[in-house]
């Protein structure tokens, strides 16, 4: 089963606020699951990416939360800007170098 | 350096002409992929070229689509007979191929906009 469930689709935050999009996945061969962010017109960019080796990974504002046992994997942005407001992916990796994505997050951050 | 390149930015055809579309990896990157995104859906995966190797068509979703990747470089997305269902974002993404074998990141281009009147 290759298939990466992402929720929610979309999410309203305030500024300063906590984003949390969450992403399970069943095929246990996945060993890379990475971030993307895409902005309007412009092509996914990587953000974060995390091994199942970690429970979790931080990089400023950005974390994930890795839960093997329960298959399921999430981005936390704290302290949210308008700036952050962006589409994010999820996806899946496994030694083959195929990804598969989730159906996206769109996220606006109001001022 | 430069990034993965793409072009058109833009492309509008009528329904039954054929569509080229180009893709510029970044320079050193073996692996080449071609993803669709439909207007605010995910992307899904087309094909995926790694160096001499038999590209991976998995992805195609009909024999209207067809890929190729000379001198292991650019690569042509070619769909033929188009219709009004594969108007999308067209993406290309390419990666380092690392030995022995891990996970390396793909790095995206900007897509290109098809759509078939």
């Amino acid at each position: 089963q290759q298939q990466v469930k992402q929720s929610p689709q979309s999410l309203i935050v305030q500024k300063g606020g906590i984003s949390i999009i969450n992403c399970a996945y069943e095929n246990t061969a996945f060993d890379y699951f990475p971030w993307y962010q895409q902005f309007p017109g412009k092509g996914p960019a990587l953000l974060i990416a995390i091994r199942p080796d970690v429970s979790e990974k931080k990089e400023g504002r950005f974390t994930i939360s890795f839960n093997k046992s329960a298959k399921q994997f999430s981005l936390h942005i704290m302290d949210s800007q308008p700036g952050d407001s962006a589409t994010y992916f999820c996806a899946a990796e496994n030694a083959g170098n195929m990804l598969t994505f989730g159906g996206g997050t769109r996220l606006m951050v109001k001022p | 350096g430069a990034g993965v390149s793409q072009s058109p930015s833009n492309k509008v055809t009528e329904k039954g002409k054929d569509v080229e579309l180009r893709c510029d990896p970044i320079s050193g990157h073996t692996a080449l992929y071609w993803y669709r995104q439909s207007l605010g859906q995910g992307l899904e995966f087309l094909i995926y070229f790694q160096g001499n190797s038999a590209p991976d068509k998995s992805g195609l979703p009909s024999d209207r689509f067809s890929a190729e990747r000379t001198g292991g470089s650019v690569s042509t997305l070619t769909i033929q007979r188009t219709q009004q269902e594969d108007s999308a974002v067209y993406l290309c993404a390419s990666s380092k191929f690392s030995s022995p074998r891990t996970t390396d990141t793909q790095y995206f281009g900007p897509g290109t906009r098809l759509t078939v009147l």
